[in-house]
């Protein structure tokens, strides 16, 4: 099992470039998660996804798009990067979701210049 | 203030050492999560825990419901644990959790 991938591991971006970061699990899990993590602070919430076909705004949404592709893949998209954004991107799933342990994918450093 | 303090927030001790990691919380929780974030990235879950206490290896984590605090220990500590240890909390009525600011541990040969 692979567990939870990521894709690209890096990428540098121009204000106002758009992108998507890739996320896929081998789990069979229900619910995933996008964080981004800024020097110094916590986890910030993104979205998540309770389950194949639903997907919920987090602590910080603006400025993000998702889709649950599939039970598999959850995918997050950047329409417009600002420096701001600039950050690392955690995918993560979960089995049933609430109060469950949570598995982590390598990250995605972005730089968006 | 923030709703899941750690403490301390850097801690450097010598192989072998005892290690203690606090977490204070003020929400009603449903859970309490411990994670290890290594020097290269990666994030892996430790423990979940809504009362009591769980072993695994050479970690414990231990929580008080009634004083809203939680604590990792690490015995016999290793260079290799050196790491950034976070601590995140399920609220009751939320679906989210709110993670702590992470302490970040070097352990000396």
């Amino acid at each position: 099992n692979a567990g939870v991938t990521q894709t690209p591991k890096f990428q540098v971006l121009k204000t106002g470039q758009s992108m998507t970061l890739q996320c896929a699990q081998d789990m069979n899990h229900n619910s995933m998660y996008w964080y981004r993590q800024d020097p110094g602070m916590g986890l910030r919430l993104i979205y998540y996804s309770a389950s194949e076909g639903t997907t919920d705004k987090g602590e910080v949404p603006n400025g993000y798009n998702v889709s649950r592709l599939n039970k598999r893949e959850f995918s997050l998209r950047l329409e417009s990067a600002a420096p701001s954004q600039t950050s690392v991107y955690f995918c993560a799933s979960s089995e049933k979701g609430r109060a469950d342990t949570q598995y982590f994918g390598p990250g995605t450093r972005l730089t968006v210049l | 203030k923030n709703e899941v303090e750690q403490s301390p927030q850097n801690l450097t001790a010598q192989e072998g050492e005892f290690i203690t990691i606090n977490c204070s919380y003020s929400v009603g929780i449903s859970a309490l999560h411990w994670l290890q974030q290594h020097p290269g990235g990666g994030i892996v879950s430790l423990f979940m825990l809504s009362s009591g206490k769980k072993k695994h290896g050479r970690l414990i984590a231990t929580i008080n419901i009634q004083e809203k605090h939680s604590s990792l220990h690490i015995t016999a500590s290793h260079p290799r644990d050196s790491a950034v240890y976070i601590c995140a909390v399920q609220k009751d009525s939320n679906y989210q959790l709110i993670w702590g600011a992470g302490t970040k541990l070097i352990i000396k040969p």
